[in-house]
Parts: structure tokens; sequence; C-alpha cells
């Protein structure tokens, strides 16, 4: 079976310094990873995909996220804080069985970024 | 540019009364997904089409929920006789190629509400 853990629910850090959000996952197939990012009121916008190309993945608005196999994670990081990033933060996973990628979602991390 | 489109983004009704949501996908992407987000389950696949068919619904809750997708177009998401457990945010996802994994675009969501 196919999931998703994202290690911490609340993630606090001062505008300016850096952002790690944790995931480790778990799929029995060679998975396809993604951080969404979820504004209030708003829906899911994809920030990065993982899809078995280089292991570092760089993505929107400064974040870039590492596949670790032997880790089973794909942390989210980046450099230096906005105050924009302030949002809900879900790591998933599709197992890509069946031909399409139905997703399955981490639980979610919210960010507050302070000034 | 024309991303997708739900409506209504707010519905508030009385138990017992049947709803439709309706979601228009990016033109041109041929794979159309429903998730469910609530306080207590996080995000949760509901249905998947691929076109006008719907190889997986192993996602809805029960046989008040159904789903149908017409012209590999519009889809309408129907709950009947609505539950106050249905209150939640219905969002809907399409994608150009899920076979070679291609991202799922979300749009805003349906955020529903049972009194």
């Amino acid at each position: 079976a196919q999931s998703v853990t994202q290690l911490d629910s609340h993630v606090s850090v001062s505008e300016g310094t850096p952002v790690l959000l944790r995931c480790n996952y778990s799929s029995s197939y060679s998975p396809s990873l993604f951080w969404y990012v979820q504004h209030p009121n708003k829906g899911l916008q994809l920030l990065l995909k993982y899809t078995s190309a280089a292991t570092l993945v760089k993505g929107i608005n400064g974040f870039e996220a590492e596949f670790k196999k032997s880790e089973t994670s794909f942390h989210l990081t980046k450099p230096s804080a906005h105050m924009s990033d302030a949002a809900e933060y879900f790591c998933v996973v599709s197992p890509f069985s069946g031909g399409y990628n139905k997703l399955i979602f981490g639980a979610g991390t919210r960010l507050a970024v302070h000034p | 540019g024309a991303g997708v489109s739900q409506s209504p983004s707010n519905k508030v009704t009385e138990k017992g009364k049947d709803v439709e949501l309706r979601c228009d996908p990016i033109s041109g992407h041929t794979a159309l997904y429903w998730y469910r987000q609530s306080l207590g389950q996080g995000l949760e696949f509901l249905i998947y089409f691929q076109g006008n068919s719907a190889p997986d619904k192993s996602g809805l809750p029960s046989d008040r929920f159904s789903a149908e997708r017409t012209g590999g177009s519009v889809s309408t998401l129907t709950i009947q006789r609505t539950q106050q457990e249905d209150s939640a945010v219905y969002l809907c996802a399409s994608s150009s190629d899920p076979a070679n994994n291609q991202p799922q675009h979300f749009g805003d969501g349906t955020r529903l509400s049972i009194l």
C-alpha cells in the first residue's frame, strides 16, 4: 500500500530564514512524488514533482525537494522564507498503477511565517 | 488563463436535500478527478474519469454520491439526501496525460455546508 507521512503538522519560521517541511513515503512501486501548496480558500497549486529523473527537483517560488530513496524521504526546502509562503503544504505520492495517477495526500503541514 | 473552474464556490443547504457540484476542466484535458477535503479526513480521492467513463470510483463514500461527465468535458458530482458529514470542500482536478504522469491542476473547490 502507498502512503505519505508529513512529520510536522505545523511549522513556524521567521521571514528570511530557511524552511524545511518533512515528508516520508511508502510505495511498492517507483513512485511519483509531488508537493502542492494551498492558500486559504484556494485550490491546490503544484510546487514541484519528482518522476524518476534528477533526485533534486526545483520548483516554483524558490522551493526545491530532494528524493532520497534510501531514506524514503522527499523533504521540501527553501533557503529564505517570505511572508507570502504562509500556507498549507501537502506531500503527495502517485503510485502510478492502472495507467493513471491517483493521488494519495499527506495530512498537510501548515507553515506560518513571522516578520 | 483558463484553469479548472468549479461552481458554485459556496453552497449551503439543508440536511436531506440533493446538491449538484460542477467542474469545468482545462480544455483538452482528458482526465478529471474529484477529491474531498474535510477536517477529519484530510484530502480523499473520490472518482476518476478518463473521457466520459469512470474506471475508478472507489473513493465514493456511499451510494448517495454519483458523478457523470459528458462530452469529455464538464463533470457533475451529485450528492443525494445530504447529511451533515457531507460538509467539506469538494475539489476537482484535471490532467492532460495521466499515463505519463502529467500533474493534476486543481480548481478552487466548492465549499459545501449542510445545516
